[in-house]
């Protein structure tokens, strides 16, 4: 069975630009999560999505969004990106909301 | 109250001994703790799990103990390998319904042969 799968694998954008990053959860998983990896950091949570609704939302600006769609792949959009918003971006799925998740390989966004 | 606190940062071992890797936590609501294992360039993987009625759990070569008084809960790798060479993350399920990992800083190990 395919795991998590997501993309692109890389990016490069500049400041002030858009990104959408995409993600598609594991087959029969409803709840998709978003996390945001720092070099030598542990992940941060940006978003959680389950049935298509939002249920939790980390410390992160508005110019993070996110939405699900009715086959449960999900897109995760930074707007105005900053330096600082250069990261592994990580989609990670599980059937139910509290349940296992399972982490894609991730997106590595570099902003120049 | 929603940090998950791991020590060490990094370590060594040799082949054949069994490294330990420690995590704290203060919120109570915390109700479901999994350890992943990231290498460079992968996204973390899921290595084992435990809830809080559960005071050990053994999965192959992986265990976490587990004291729910202390807050405390920690990894221990039987019989390291080299390829066990990667970095460590405790996390812990906040909020029930919601599903939001908290993770510790991750522990970089390295087991030489």
């Amino acid at each position: 069975d395919a795991g998590v799968t997501q993309s692109p694998t890389h990016l490069i954008k500049t400041r002030g630009q858009h990104v959408t990053l995409r993600c598609s959860p594991i087959s029969g998983h409803k709840s998709v999560s978003w996390y945001q990896q720092v070099l030598g950091q542990g992940p941060q949570f940006i978003f959680q999505y389950y049935e298509k609704e939002e249920r939790g939302r980390g410390n992160f600006p508005d110019r993070f969004s996110a939405r699900q769609f009715p086959n449960y792949s999900s897109e995760l959009n930074v707007n105005a990106l900053l330096l600082g918003d250069s990261a592994l971006y990580l989609c990670a799925s599980s059937f139910g909301p509290p349940g296992e998740q399972y982490f894609g390989p991730g997106t590595r966004l570099t902003v120049t | 109250q929603q940090q998950v606190k791991q020590s060490p940062q990094s370590l060594i071992v040799q082949k054949g001994g069994i490294p330990i890797i420690n995590c704290a936590y203060e919120n109570t609501a915390f109700d479901y703790f999994p350890w992943y294992q990231q290498f460079p360039g992968k996204g973390p993987a899921l290595l084992i799990a435990i809830r809080p009625d559960v005071s050990e759990k053994k999965e192959g070569r992986f265990t976490i103990s587990f004291n729910k008084s202390a807050k405390q809960f920690s990894l221990h790798i039987m019989d390291s390998q080299p390829g066990d060479s990667a970095t460590y993350f405790c996390a812990a399920n906040y909020g029930g319904s919601q599903g939001n990992l908290i993770f510790g800083k991750g522990t970089k190990l390295s087991v030489k042969p």
